[in-house]
Order: structure tokens, then sequence, then C-alpha cells
């Protein structure tokens, strides 16, 4: 495993238009979480999934906005009805949260991300 | 609600000079990450520190956790053109949560 992908890695749309955004993890990590980023500042806690639960949604986060994690693996991010302030860098990372595992436990790795562009 | 204040947020420095930034919260934190990313890319873990006064190194790179595990540290000696881009400081909360400091903006020049 090469570590958690995202797709796709650009994104141009029209104001208004819908667009899915797809995040596969780390496998047998089970946290699944979403971020948004705009230059130069730290990532925005947007959502997270514990397998395939969602489990927290942050209250910035526009009823425009969904994402789904099916099976407990991949996830997605939709943003309905898009706007020009969606423009961002949309990160998804990806943690172990093992019983077990003491270092390192629920550590985040990040994707390369996918950049919006909302014209 | 738990706050990670990060400085200085932009440092620019010539080859070879030393820098440190800074994390700094009035929150416990279980344990501390420091990312480093590159335009257009998504962060990439450097460390994570997780007992408190905790040195880690990496290179030039040294982390260092407070020993009340609120605050942490990264010196960089003789700094390269290659350390440039933005460092991140995230605490990691009881739940697994990160929260973020803004980031410090490295450019060094050669």
């Amino acid at each position: 495993d090469t570590g958690v992908s995202q797709d796709p890695r650009h994104k141009i749309t029209k104001r208004g238009q819908n667009v899915t955004f797809r995040c596969d993890p780390i496998s047998e990590h089970n946290r699944l979480y979403w971020y948004r980023q705009t230059l130069g500042q730290g990532p925005e806690f947007l959502t997270y999934f514990q397998n395939e639960a969602q489990l927290e949604k942050s209250r910035l986060l526009s009823d425009r906005f969904s994402a789904e994690r099916p099976k407990g693996s991949f996830s997605t991010l939709e943003i309905q009805r898009t706007e020009q302030g969606d423009s961002a860098m949309y990160l998804c990372a990806s943690s172990p949260l093992w019983p077990g595992a003491i270092r390192g436990k629920g550590t985040q790795y990040f994707g390369p991300g996918t950049r919006l562009t909302v014209l | 609600t738990q706050l990670l204040e990060q400085s200085p947020q932009f440092l620019s420095i010539q080859e070879g000079e030393n820098l440190t930034v800074y994390c700094n919260s009035s929150s416990v934190f279980s344990s501390l990450q420091w990312y480093r990313q590159e335009p257009g890319e998504g962060p990439v873990l450097l460390v994570t520190v997780v007992t408190g006064g905790e040195v880690k190194k990496l290179k030039r790179l040294t982390f260092q956790f407070g020993d009340a595990r609120k605050d942490s540290s990264l010196h960089i000696t003789a700094a390269q053109p290659g350390d440039t881009g933005l460092y991140l400081c995230a605490g990691m909360d009881s739940n697994y949560q990160l929260i973020w400091g803004a980031g410090t903006k490295l450019i060094i020049k050669p």
C-alpha cells in the first residue's frame, strides 16, 4: 500500500454544478477525515468517519456538503450547487485506531489533495 | 476551545542559518505532529512526539515536546533551500482529533 490517494487531483467547475471527490485511505485504517484548506492556512476540519459511521461534522459545514464511506473503505465528498467560496484544496487523511496501538495511535496520514476551482 | 498558536507565521532566511518554529497552547495534548507541505500537495508527516520532554531528531531537524505536553518546537540547523515549505504543527486531543496551528511559511534563499 502506497498511502492515501485522492481523485481527481484538480477539478474546475462552474458555479452551481455538483462535484464529487474520492478518497482511498491506507488499508485497514479505520478513521478517515476530510479537511478543506485555503492558501497558506492550516487545514480546516470538515468531517470524519470511524469505519462506515460518520461521527462528527463541522458546524461550519454547509448542507450542500455530504460525505459517505459506505463500506468503511473509500469515501466520497460531494458538494452540491458549488459556489466560488468553495474553491480550496480538499484533503483526505486516514489514521489507525487499533486498540493495542500506543505510539502513533491516531496519527493522520494525508493524501495529495483535490484542488477545486469554481468559476 | 483548544487553540494552538504557531510562530512565526512567515520566515525568510539565508541558506546555512538556523531557525526555530514554536507551537504553544494552554491545553494538554496526547501527542503532537509536525507536517511539512509543499504547494499543491497534501501535508507530509515529519514526526509524532508523545512523551513530555521528548526530543526527536530527523537529520538537521530537531523536534521537542514540552514537559507538560502543551508546547513544541522545531529547530532546523543549517537550513537549505530544500527545506522551503509550509510547516504545520497539530496537537491531538482526547478524541484523536487534530488541533492545528496556522502554519509557518519558510523560505530558504540560496
